[in-house]
């Protein structure tokens, strides 16, 4: 079974700078990796993905996710957030392959101040 | 990616009652998601849904109160049956992309009083 940690449920930071989301996962098969965004009262929007390969990957609106399989992490960054980067964030993992459904984390509201 | 839509958007039902939520998806694909996101909680998923076969449903979800249909390769609805005010959440589909992203309709919030 896969599950998700995410270990922060807020992170305020005031704009324009940096922030990590940290995402963990625990499963026994190799996994995909996901980054969701929720904004207020809207679905889910992919941010990025890692499937195989560098584990360095970017997404969009100047989000990247470094993928680190010794530490089973996915942790998601950004150098400057902008006011309009307020919103839920849900890491989520799948086996590819095998088990299709996507298993999520808990989310972090990140909350950007002026 | 693919364009969802979902039908309604919002409910507010009352107990014992049922509401059937439709999914609409612009292209044809094979598999097809059912997930729950219950007040300030993440996403937790009820079924899988695939074309021609019975959806698979996760530990805690039942055929019974939750049924769903899945006609054809564009389409599929989910019921909540005799819902109580706990069935108080927002129902969401997906659906599978090319490369195992998966694409998320609005969602339909429901109200159960």
């Amino acid at each position: 079974a896969q599950s998700v940690t995410q270990l922060d449920s807020q992170v305020p930071v005031f704009e324009e700078a940096p922030v990590e989301l940290r995402c963990n996962y625990s499963s026994s098969v190799s996994v995909y990796l996901f980054w969701y965004v929720q904004y207020p009262n809207q679905g889910l929007q992919l941010l990025l993905k890692y499937l195989s390969g560098s584990t360095l990957v970017k997404g969009i609106n100047g989000f990247e996710a470094e993928f680190n399989k010794s530490q089973t992490s996915f942790h998601l960054r950004k150098p400057s957030v902008h006011i309009s980067d307020t919103a839920e964030y849900f890491c989520a993992v799948s086996e590819g392959t095998g088990r299709r459904a996507l298993t999520f984390g808990s989310g972090t509201r990140l909350q950007v101040q002026p | 990616s693919a364009v969802i839509s979902q039908k309604p958007s919002r409910d507010i039902c009352q107990r014992g009652t049922s509401l059937t939520i439709q999914c609409q998806v612009d292209s044809q694909v094979t598999m097809m998601f059912w997930y729950r996101q219950q007040p300030g909680q993440s996403l937790t998923l009820i079924a899988t849904a695939n074309q021609g076969s019975e959806a698979t449903y996760e530990s805690g979800f039942v055929i019974d109160k939750f049924p769903i249909s899945r006609p054809n390769l564009t389409f599929s609805t989910l019921t909540v049956s005799n819902m109580s005010p706990e069935d108080s959440s927002i129902y969401l589909c997906s659906v599978e992309g090319k490369a195992y992203e998966q694409y998320f309709g609005p969602g339909t919030r429901l109200t159960v009083t």
